[in-house]
């Protein structure tokens, strides 16, 4: 079956722009995670979704970033007025349930500049 | 907060040799996974270590979990060239959304 799919995988974009990432997780699985991976780094958490609604948005280092996933299946990372320091690899990943192998898209690498 | 060590960060060896990778933490974790992940692509898990003392085998990789369940290490032997890529560990440490904790990430070349 299909995995994780994310979009775009490449996104460029200026400084103070606003930009939305879109992740497709697996059919059926419940859980949604997005974590953020920058340069020599391991990925970040920066919010977990079970079902429609954001259970944990703790990672989320500003209120720049906003996170929807309103039908319980696709969800958007939004991100507002982006500055340079966001530029980072944006990686999403399902489960069946929270407590249940996390499965990661390719992830979407956003540029700033 | 929670933090995953890894060593070394950076490892680049001869088809054939044998490597130990590290992960460490102050912290106790529910469960320790580990990862690997090519470039452009997104982390594969390629086990989960759940007891303190558990050790588990895939094939030429060896996993092994702390007593404590504070620390793990990642044994490949007879390393090919298709075993380079990004090897992060990440701690789950309980409760009730599973987040994980990733280390930053062993970075392994095998040359042929």
């Amino acid at each position: 079956g299909a995995g994780v799919s994310q979009t775009p995988s490449n996104k460029v974009t200026e400084k103070g722009k606003y930009v939305e990432l879109r992740c497709d997780p697996i059919s059926g699985h419940t859980a949604l995670y997005w974590y953020r991976q920058s340069l020599g780094q391991g990925p970040e958490f920066l919010i977990y979704f079970q079902g429609t609604g954001a259970a944990d948005d703790s990672g989320l280092p500003n209120d720049r970033f906003f996170a929807v996933r309103p039908e319980g299946s696709v969800s958007t990372l939004k991100i507002q007025r982006t500055e340079r320091g966001d530029s980072a690899v944006y990686l999403c990943a399902s489960s069946a349930g929270h407590s249940e192998t996390q499965y990661f898209g390719p992830g979407t690498r956003l540029l700033v500049l | 907060t929670q933090l995953l060590e890894q060593s070394p960060q950076f490892l680049s060896i001869q088809e054939g040799e044998n490597l130990t990778v590290y992960c460490n933490s102050s912290s106790v974790f529910s469960s320790l996974q580990w990862y690997r992940q090519e470039p452009g692509e997104g982390p594969v898990l390629l086990v989960t270590v759940v007891t303190g003392g558990e050790v588990k085998k895939l094939k030429r990789l060896t996993f092994q979990f702390g007593d404590a369940r504070k620390d793990s290490s990642l044994h490949i032997t007879a390393a090919q060239p298709g075993d380079t890529g990004l090897y992060l560990c990440a701690g789950d440490g309980g409760g009730s959304n599973y987040k994980l904790t990733f280390g930053k990430g062993t970075l392994l070349t095998v040359n042929p």
